[in-house]
């Protein structure tokens, strides 16, 4: 069946720092949407991507979407203690799939 | 901010009391899904519905019952809680117009059960 791996799991880094999550589905997605989940809040809506090699900016953060539509990855450049959380991608597959959420990079920052 | 709504927000209830989490939304979103999450852990898909009368069990095992009735209204039943069913419970819907495959959560209902 389809499955949707993220890695890392955790990532502790110093306010500042870049901070890179990695998405892989085992198989081709029609389209991934990236989730915000602060610590005791729910995931939040960021961004969908569709197209092969599409690549979105929201202020410090882009996402990206592989040619092959199997993988996507969201980067933030020099990393605020506002962006603490969770992180989920989540995969639809093609051919009547569900969506599959990953299972989330939780970002630590230290100020 | 989504119109979804979950009550309670947080419940203590002893071992093999029979619980309802409700789950309500006012966008008219055909879809409705339950998950189980642990803090800070991985979001588990245990029910989802396409639509009033249709729900599916999904991939993790759940001791839970839905209904869909109603589009705006998906409770979740416990005939009989036991502390392994502690965890968070998020609810969330989407609308199936304009490509957008974005779900909207619910605030989550934590559930302790002693």
């Amino acid at each position: 069946g389809q499955q949707v791996m993220q890695i890392p799991q955790y990532q502790h880094v110093q306010e500042g720092e870049d901070f890179t999550t990695y998405c892989n589905s085992s198989t081709t997605l029609s389209n991934i949407q990236w989730y915000k989940q602060r610590p005791g809040g729910h995931p939040v809506f960021l961004i969908q991507l569709v197209k092969s090699g599409e690549v979105k900016k929201q202020k410090r953060l882009t996402f990206q979407f592989g040619e092959a539509k199997k993988n996507s990855s969201l980067h933030i450049t020099a990393t605020q203690t506002t962006d603490v959380g969770t992180y989920f991608c989540a995969g639809k597959g093609t051919g009547g799939f569900k969506t599959i959420f990953g299972a989330g990079t939780r970002l630590f920052v230290k100020a | 901010e989504a119109d979804i709504y979950q009550t309670p927000r947080y419940l203590v209830i002893g071992t093999g009391k029979k619980i309802t989490l409700e789950c309500s939304q006012t966008m008219g979103h055909d879809k409705m899904y339950w998950y189980q999450q642990d803090p800070g852990m991985e979001l588990h898909l245990i029910h989802y519905s396409y639509g009033v009368n249709s729900t599916e069990k999904g991939d993790l095992s759940s001791e839970s019952t839905v209904s869909r009735i109603r589009t705006e209204h998906f409770p979740l039943t416990l005939e009989s809680a036991r502390p392994s069913h502690t965890s968070q419970y998020l609810c969330a819907s989407r609308g199936t117009s304009g490509g957008s495959y974005e779900q909207y959560f619910g605030p989550g209902t934590r559930l302790t059960v002693t």
